[in-house]
């Protein structure tokens, strides 16, 4: 069983669109986190979320809205989408916060024309 | 803001020989951590090292800390073509909750 899954997995939109990425985690943790991994490789912390609370919000655009239904769930919902969110994103999960590993998504890649 | 930086950003080797990759921070730190990435795929971990322990080792693997110098290696001993991957460093912000992500090191192993 895949201990953090996400979908889709590949997400081509138009600009101006809202679309939705889920995320779902096995592992019983009580954080969950999402990254964004640009076209460089460079990994930024977006949201985190434990037990269903948010910890961590970066500067972020207010089009992105994370919502945590239960700790097992994160979901990341972007509106009006813009050619420079085309990014790969990634949903994490960890148990005890930054002091234990994260386990990873295998990432969701979004395409905006 | 970027906590890791390592370097070097690019490594090339032939099976059999050693890489090592090397990580820096600005700030003080809980642990250290080391993960890598296959192509296309999502973040695996690899190890941890607490900022009281200077050295640590699992398998191939081994990592050091010097925390005075706010710096850390990876070293991967016998490289195979499976070790082929990008590499990160992360570190937690001040003992945040926060896991900020270096750059990585793209390390490239020729069979």
């Amino acid at each position: 069983d895949t201990a953090v899954s996400q979908t889709p997995k590949y997400l081509v939109t138009q600009m101006g669109n809202d679309k939705s990425i889920k995320c779902e985690q096995n592992l019983g943790h009580d954080t969950m986190y999402w990254y964004k991994q640009d076209s460089k490789k460079f990994l930024k912390i977006m949201f985190s979320y434990n037990n269903k609370e948010l910890i961590i919000n970066e500067t972020v655009p207010n089009r992105f809205s994370p919502k945590s239904p239960d700790k097992a769930h994160l979901n990341l919902h972007i509106n009006s989408l813009e050619l420079g969110d085309s990014a790969v994103y990634f949903c994490a999960s960890s148990q005890g916060g930054s002091t234990g590993e994260l386990f990873f998504g295998e990432g969701s890649r979004l395409t905006v024309l | 803001s970027q906590q890791g930086e390592e370097d070097p950003q690019a490594l090339s080797i032939q099976e059999g020989e050693n890489a090592t990759m090397n990580c820096s921070y600005k700030t003080s730190i809980n642990n250290l951590q080391w993960y890598r990435q296959n192509s296309g795929r999502g973040l695996v971990h690899l190890i941890l090292i607490r900022s009281n322990e200077r050295e640590k080792h699992s398998g191939r693997l081994r990592v050091t800390l010097d925390t005075s110098k706010k710096s850390s290696s990876l070293l991967i001993t016998a490289s195979r073509a499976a070790d082929t991957a990008s590499y990160f460093c992360a570190t937690d912000v001040g003992g945040s909750e926060k896991l900020v992500f270096g750059k990585g090191t793209k390390l490239t192993v020729n069979p």
